[in-house]
């Protein structure tokens, strides 16, 4: 299989904790991305980081990609009852079609109020 | 807008039927995919397309038919239904960077 993965597979902390998630790919990549999908909806688009970036930011949110160990981290900071949702990370192959994304298996966040 | 939508929410089909599954997004987006999710496993991609006229294979797509005639519509189409094909379907579109997905196919095939 070519998904990656993600770790932990599920993730239970209390409201206003932190939530660190990991991904792990196999190609050389040209970008990575993070989407978010609450129970039995559609995925949301959280953050894109790029082959040439190491670290990005939006709002509550922190992206970390080491391409060297071909991994990158999502960090939710302040965690909300409301960011209870599973999270997936999906790579673009490098010269690969830009939307032919490979996914995660994902990591489901339970945020506890 | 309304973004990226999908026909039917829900389906149950019988084993060697077939069925199309409706995808149309408002945005102008020349890229467009199909992906099933299963527990466990995440979404793999079916099939792609690049433009109207441009389709492509992707991980997983035997049984699976598309065709994309115009830029804002790209039915998935089962040939033959089988059970091994009962998933959720979603399908997306993109301005060339994030992916807008629909809301999602519920299929189960008896």
């Amino acid at each position: 299989s070519q998904q990656g993965e993600e770790d932990p597979q599920a993730l239970s902390i209390q409201e206003g904790e932190n939530a660190t998630m990991n991904c792990s790919y196999k190609t050389s990549i040209n970008n990575l991305q993070w989407y978010r999908q609450n129970s039995g909806r559609g995925l949301v688009h959280l953050i894109l980081i790029r082959s040439n970036e190491r670290e990005k930011h939006s709002g509550r949110l922190r992206v970390t990609l080491d391409t060297s160990k071909k991994s990158s981290s999502l960090l939710i900071t302040a965690s909300r009852a409301a960011d209870t949702a599973s999270y997936f990370c999906a790579t673009v192959r490098a010269g690969g079609a830009t939307n032919k994304l490979i996914f995660g298996t994902g990591t489901l966040l339970a945020v506890q109020p | 807008n309304a973004g990226v939508t999908q026909t039917p929410k829900f389906q149950v089909l019988k084993t060697g039927q077939s069925m199309t599954l409706q995808c149309a997004q408002d945005m102008n987006h020349e890229y467009m995919s199909w992906y099933r999710q299963d527990p466990g496993m995440g979404l793999r991609l079916i099939h792609y397309s690049v433009g109207a006229g441009i389709t492509d294979q992707g991980e997983v797509p035997n049984g699976y038919n598309v065709s994309r005639s115009t830029t804002e519509d790209f039915p998935l189409r089962l040939l033959s239904a089988a059970p091994s094909q009962t998933s959720v379907y979603f399908c997306a579109s993109t301005d060339g960077a994030k992916q807008f997905f629909g809301p999602g196919t519920r299929l189960t095939v008896l």
